[in-house]
């Protein structure tokens, strides 16, 4: 069974700062696809960027980015320039190729402070 | 822009009780979830429907029912609330055939009393 782990519960950065959110999943799949998805307080879960296993380029959108270690198991995210509206929980989460099902780690919950 | 929406933002109801959650999508997805989120455990996926009258169990279904009659109307239902099951729902949709963004609703918090 696939796993998906965040090991920082909180963060927390300055605005226009660097910061880098953590997650490592288990799984003996090859072919697969990572998310990140954003929950801003009281709103609506919204993805953020997407990454698909056989590509070895990191998915960029705007000021988030990744890093995709495959061999490591690792698919952290980067936000650039952090902004007040980036406040919010983060949650990586893993897709097997063919099937619609996520499985969520536990969240990160980022505070941007001005 | 893609509409999800869940019939109450919060629900107050007693141990016993019959609940029911519902989902409605204005996008013709094919696909259909529904989670449950807890503080420390994240997102769960309690069951899930690929198209009418279709359902599958998902991680953690005890204790729930779903129900899926047209495709734009997705229910979970608790046939008798217990106060284990107070939490956060959220329902989401998917196209489905390998389109793999799941999109969201705002979600229903469910206090059981």
């Amino acid at each position: 069974a696939q796993t998906v782990t965040q090991s920082q519960p909180e963060m927390s950065v300055q605005e226009a700062e660097t910061v880098t959110l953590s997650c490592t999943y288990d799984t003996s799949e090859n072919n697969y696809y990572l998310f990140w998805y954003k929950q801003p307080p009281s709103r609506q879960m919204i993805l953020v960027i997407r990454q698909e296993a056989y590509k070895q380029q990191n998915a960029t959108e705007n000021r988030f980015s990744v890093n995709f270690q495959k061999a490591a198991k690792s698919f952290s995210l980067k936000i650039s320039d952090s902004q007040l509206g980036d406040t919010a929980m983060y949650f990586c989460a893993f897709m097997k190729h063919n099937t619609d099902k996520l499985i969520f780690g536990t969240g990160t919950r980022l505070q941007v402070f001005p | 822009d893609v509409k999800v929406t869940q019939s109450s933002r919060y629900l107050v109801k007693r141990t016993g009780e019959k609940v029911f959650l519902e989902c409605v999508q204005d996008m013709d997805h094919e696909n259909m979830f529904w989670y449950r989120q807890d503080p420390g455990l994240g997102l769960r996926l309690i069951y899930f429907s690929y198209d009418v009258k279709m359902k599958e169990k998902g991680d953690i279904p005890e204790g729930y029912s779903v129900s899926r009659e047209k495709k734009e109307r997705f229910s979970l239902i608790l046939e008798s609330a217990s106060t284990n099951q107070t939490s956060m729902y959220l329902c989401a949709i998917s196209p489905g055939q390998g389109t793999y963004e799941q999109y969201f609703g705002p979600g229903t918090r469910l206090t059981v009393t």
